[in-house]
């Protein structure tokens, strides 16, 4: 079955350390993305790729990196410039134009 | 101005009644809207896309575009327990997909 997975699905922590988060697409979609969601918070966007080995900054970029080396992987590191890394991070992906994002299950990290 | 807005709620119906649930958006060049279910700890799942302005089906859910006004809504007709979860919505400005999420309505469905 085609599907976009992420992984870990938790993950801990300690403060100061860098921790990348996994995620694999096999559905042939050139976009991919990275949002993180807060409690009773709306996904905010932490960076896109349209194409392999390009990116862009979303709205909350700081403390984080990214690479696209290839189309099925997206993976994103927290790194310890990151001030609040608590959070459920969401990959996804899209054929682009209009079509809707599909959503990983997601990972929840915590940093203590 | 938040770019997308809706009432966090909840918004509480019975079981079997009609569930209104409300967007605005901020930006008039916005092209592709979605709603979006998310239970909670889970990812989102897309429920519905909408495009252009009227009423688009599907099965229990319709959505509602009304691009002069700005809004989008989604009905659940015949709401069911399972129905009770957050709903997102999402509006796309440009052919790039690059959505912008509302913060969510919790609607809870009684038995």
């Amino acid at each position: 079955d085609g599907g976009i997975t992420q992984s870990p699905k938790y993950l801990f922590r300690k403060e100061g350390q860098n921790v990348t988060l996994s995620c694999e697409q096999n559905l042939n979609h050139d976009a991919m993305y990275w949002y993180r969601q807060d409690p009773g918070q709306g996904l905010r966007l932490i960076y896109y790729s349209q194409i392999v080995n390009d990116f862009q900054k979303g709205d909350i970029a700081e403390g984080y990196s990214v690479s696209r080396e290839k189309k099925e992987s997206f993976p994103l590191t927290v790194t310890s410039a990151q001030k609040n890394p608590t959070a459920f991070y969401l990959c996804a992906s899209t054929t682009g134009g209009s079509s809707p994002l599909h959503f990983g299950n997601g990972t929840r990290l915590t940093v203590t | 101005q938040k770019e997308v807005e809706q009432n966090s709620g909840p918004l509480s119906v019975p079981e079997g009644a009609i569930a209104s649930l409300n967007c605005t958006y901020s930006d008039r060049v916005s092209q592709s809207f979605f709603w979006y279910r998310q239970y909670s700890g889970k990812s989102p799942e897309l429920i519905m896309s909408i495009y252009s302005n009227g009423d688009k089906e599907d099965g229990r859910f319709t959505a509602q575009l009304n691009k002069a006004s700005q809004y989008v809504s989604l009905l659940i007709r015949d709401s069911q327990p399972s129905d009770s979860a957050t709903y997102l919505c999402a509006v796309n400005k440009r052919s790039f997909q690059k959505l912008v999420f509302g913060t969510g309505t919790r609607l809870l469905v009684s038995p």
